[in-house]
């Protein structure tokens, strides 16, 4: 089945150090592929997507590319900020039965300190 | 405009009672997905209803669990007899129109312990 594999948290840097965090995927089509971020006691916002491969998506200073030749979508941040603390989870997405069904990764959290 | 609303945000059961989460989406939106997120596992998909409809419930266990969305007032999500394993992090999404996942937009959660 479709799966997401992303790297374990937490993730403590500190404040203005360069952030990666890793996403690889497995689906049997071709997915869309997103980041989304879930701060202390939010529910799961949108961060940035992509959908085609070599697209290269970006908000707020994060940037990941669509990589179909090593099906990988990983998170990066040249400099990071504490108000960047939060659960970054990545996720795919297919068509199925005329919707989107969404899979997701266990999400990495962040921590900056100052 | 309030955001996709979820209560109670944290539910505490002892095993065998039965949980009732609630799921208020975004005004305009009648497209409600409820999702579960274990300990330690990403979110899964659990089922995918419009008013009064429930279009994909491929994801929600086969016996105890239940949803609905009904005409007027919120969605529910039902868990009859509780078990230890129900424990788990719930969020509902909503969107305007069945389509485009980033149109869809999650709630806060709510948190079920079961004792």
């Amino acid at each position: 089945g479709d799966s997401v594999t992303q790297m374990e948290g937490p993730v403590t840097l500190s404040e203005e150090a360069f952030l990666t965090i890793n996403c690889t995927y497995t689906a049997t089509g071709y997915p869309s592929l997103f980041w989304y971020v879930q701060y202390p006691g939010e529910g799961l916002q949108l961060l940035l997507k992509a959908t085609k491969a070599d697209d290269k998506g970006s908000n707020k200073g994060f940037e990941a590319t669509y990589r179909k030749e090593t099906t990988s979508f990983h998170l990066e941040k040249g400099s990071v900020q504490v108000s960047d603390s939060a659960v970054y989870f990545c996720a795919l997405s297919l068509s199925s039965g005329g919707y989107q069904k969404v899979t997701f990764g266990t999400g990495t959290k962040l921590q900056v300190i100052p | 405009n309030a955001g996709v609303m979820q209560n109670p945000r944290h539910l505490v059961r002892r095993r065998g009672q039965e949980a009732r989460l609630r799921c208020s989406p975004m005004k305009g939106h009648s497209h409600v997905y409820w999702y579960r997120q274990l300990p330690e596992e990403g979110l899964k998909f659990m089922v995918y209803l419009q008013k009064e409809n429930i279009i994909d419930e491929s994801g929600m266990p086969k016996e105890r669990f239940s949803a609905e969305f009904p005409k007027e007032g919120p969605s529910i999500l039902r868990i009859q007899q509780v078990v230890r394993g129900d424990s788990a992090a719930y969020f509902c999404a909503s969107s305007p129109r069945q389509g485009a996942i980033d149109e869809q937009f999650f709630g806060p959660g709510t948190r079920l312990t079961v004792l």
